[in-house]
């Protein structure tokens, strides 16, 4: 079946730091592979996605590569802020499935 | 442009009741799906609605039930309920290719169940 690992939390930053959250994948077929962001009480929001290898998918300052070889999608920001304070999930779905297959999730805390 | 509208967004139910959350889609979005998020944890997918019927479900037991509307709309359903249903629930519409546009939560339903 399918499965995706992430990082344990909380990991606690200050401002202006690199993020790098590691997420890696076990799917059958080809998966297309999202980062959804959760802030406190609210639901998930759709942060980035890349449906084929070597696509990088990117949105307000995060970036991930899907790595095929290595089975990752690692999140990564070069300078966080403390409004990025929020718990970030990493999914996938694969071809023709309904549904989305998520990690734990990885709490992320920044400071000033 | 509304997206994924969920109610109520709070509820507390005693053990052994019934309850039920309702769903409606993002404008446009056809296909709707339910996911239960336990405190700490990633969403667990539950079941899928397409043109009112069930298409998917995880594992979850038949307590669990669900109903699709016409307009899309859609209502879960949980039976004698049990503590451990104590959850965040969440709803995801979409359309077509999922793959390729993913799926837009709702905000949730958050059970607590006593």
């Amino acid at each position: 079946g399918n499965s995706v690992t992430q990082m344990e939390g909380p990991v606690t930053l200050s401002e202006e730091a690199f993020l790098t959250i590691n997420c890696t994948y076990t799917a059958t077929g080809y998966p297309s592979l999202f980062w959804y962001v959760q802030y406190p009480g609210e639901g998930l929001q759709l942060l980035l996605k890349a449906t084929k290898a070597d696509d990088k998918g990117s949105n307000k300052g995060f970036e991930a590569t899907y790595r095929k070889e290595t089975t990752s999608f690692h999140l990564e920001k070069g300078s966080v802020q403390v409004s990025d304070s929020a718990v970030y999930f990493c999914a996938l779905i694969t071809g023709g499935g309904n549904k989305l297959t998520f990690g734990t999730g990885t709490q992320l805390k920044v400071e000033l | 442009d509304a997206g994924v509208t969920q109610s109520p967004t709070h509820l507390i139910k005693t053990r052994g009741q019934q309850v039920t959350l309702r769903c409606s889609p993002k404008s446009g979005h056809d296909t709707v799906s339910w996911y239960q998020q336990a405190l700490g944890q990633g969403p667990q997918f539950i079941f899928q609605y397409y043109e009112e019927e069930e298409r998917q479900r995880g594992n979850f037991p038949d307590r669990f039930s669900g109903h699709q509307f016409p307009n899309y709309s859609s209502e879960l359903n949980v039976n004698a309920l049990l503590l451990g249903d104590s959850a965040l629930y969440l709803c995801a519409s979409s359309l077509g290719d999922r793959e390729l546009y993913g799926y837009t939560f709702g905000s949730g339903t958050r059970l607590t169940v006593v």
